[in-house]
């Protein structure tokens, strides 16, 4: 069965200064991962999609994340953080028909 | 235009009360669901439909009954409401299966509906 960890409940930056949300998944097969963000009341949107094409994959506002086997892991990362980033944010991998979610990881970013 | 659009927005009832959540996608996608994000934000699938037939049904009370009239909507109907049902339901919408580079079976998500039972 599929699975993703999301290692963080909680990350706090300031602006300007580097994002790392950690993610790690479990998949008996090469897995479909993605990471969602949704802002306050709010639905959720697609930052970036790995579907076993290139392992760094870059997606919308600066993010990218990096899909690496050995470690089971697809950390998303910015090099530096906005006011507008202040989100929560989704790790996710498709299990059969429907996606399966992680907890989530609040970013708070302060000025 | 709204890819996948939910109504209503906000919705406040009383214990018991039946009520029911819409969805339309206008994305030509065959696949919609329905997932509750509860108070802690944790998103959880409950059901999910392709072109009309019901292919996913997690452990959900019974109270819960969702009904796709065509590919392009899924309701979410809600009999005997209680105060454990309070939380934002989420529609969504994909292709069943990867239909390109361009498309790979993400979720298209409406806005949700948060539903309050006092």
């Amino acid at each position: 069965a599929q699975s993703v960890t999301q290692l963080d409940s909680h990350v706090s930056v300031s602006e300007g200064t580097p994002v790392l949300l950690r993610c790690n998944y479990s998949s008996s097969y090469s897995p479909s991962l993605f990471w969602y963000v949704q802002h306050p009341n709010k639905g959720l949107q697609l930052l970036l999609k790995y579907t076993s094409a290139a392992t760094l994959v870059k997606g919308i506002n600066g993010f990218e994340a990096e899909f690496k086997k050995s470690e089971t892991s697809f950390h998303l990362t910015k090099p530096s953080a906005h006011m507008s980033d202040a989100a929560e944010y989704f790790c996710v991998v498709k299990g059969g028909t429907a996606l399966i979610f992680g907890k989530g990881t609040t970013l708070s970013v302060s000025s | 235009d709204t890819a996948v659009s939910q109504t209503p927005k906000y919705l406040v009832t009383q214990m018991g009360n039946d009520k029911s959540i819409k969805c339309e996608q206008n994305l030509g996608h065959d696949t919609m669901y329905w997932y509750k994000q509860d108070s802690k934000k944790f998103l959880k699938i409950m059901f999910s439909y392709n072109n009309k037939e019901l292919i996913i049904n997690e452990t959900v009370p019974n109270r819960f009954s969702p009904k796709s009239p065509d590919k392009a909507h899924l309701n979410l109907h809600i009999n005997s409401l209680e105060l454990g049902d309070s939380a934002v339901y989420f529609c969504a919408s994909s292709y069943l299966l990867p239909v390109g580079p361009a498309n790979t079976g993400e979720l298209f998500f409406g806005e949700g509906s948060r539903l309050t039972v006092l």
